[in-house]
């Protein structure tokens, strides 16, 4: 089976220090990543998605970027984090036309 | 303009009886999917049900249906026989083409289920 994992948990960060989420998924080749973020008691706001090894489309303009260097592995990077940059980060994966998610990673930028 | 609308903010509804959340959406695409997952308090995001814009039948899923009214536009979620760990956010969603399968969420409705 199917499996997604995500660390850290949670995180603080301060202002301007670099950030590094990873995303791995267990049991599948070739999915389809996608990062969301959810601000507190929002929706989910899609940040990137991949098709591929190396393949990362951006969808909204911001601090972060995303990479994926190996086929079940997505990850998620900021040089220097602004506080808007706060919020529950999820990945997800796609199978037939349901996505999956990850438990999360809740980053406070203080 | 807002892809997904949710209206409901906060629902409460009595253990045992049924609720219907509220999901209206906006595509001019004539391929496209709806989703309603479920977000409990631990953050999990949980898919539930899924509907296809040809399906010719409200998707059900155990306690959950979808009911799909393709004409207005909306894509209702129903929960029969409300369970107090039915407690949660639900997030209504819609994928556009066939292309990317990128999902497009709405803002959220929060159940409470009252014993």
């Amino acid at each position: 089976s199917q499996t997604i994992h995500q660390w850290p948990a949670t995180l603080v960060q301060p202002v301007g220090s670099p950030l590094s989420l990873e995303c791995t998924v267990e049991g599948t080749s070739n999915p389809n990543l996608y990062w969301y973020r959810q601000a507190a008691g929002r929706g989910l706001q899609l940040l990137f998605y991949s098709v591929g090894i190396g393949q990362i489309s951006s969808e909204v303009p911001q601090n972060l970027s995303a990479s994926r260097p190996q086929d079940r592995q997505f990850i998620l990077s900021s040089k220097k984090l602004l506080l808007s940059d706060s919020g529950f980060y999820l990945c997800a994966w796609r199978q037939t036309y349901e996505q999956y998610f990850g438990p999360g990673t809740r980053l406070t930028v203080t | 303009a807002q892809k997904i609308t949710q209206t409901q903010p906060g629902m409460f509804v009595q253990e045992k009886e049924a609720v219907t959340l509220d999901c209206t959406y906006d595509t001019s695409d004539p391929s496209y999917g709806l989703f309603w997952y479920k977000q409990p308090s631990s953050g999990e995001m949980i898919f539930l049900i899924y509907q296809g814009s040809y399906d010719q039948q409200n998707a059900t899923e155990g306690r959950y249906s979808l009911n799909f009214q393709k004409a207005r536009k909306s894509a209702n979620l129903v929960i029969s026989a409300s369970q107090l760990g039915d407690s949660a956010m639900y997030f209504c969603a819609m994928r556009e083409g066939l292309r990317d399968y990128k999902l497009s969420f709405g803002a959220g409705t929060t159940v409470t289920v009252r014993a």
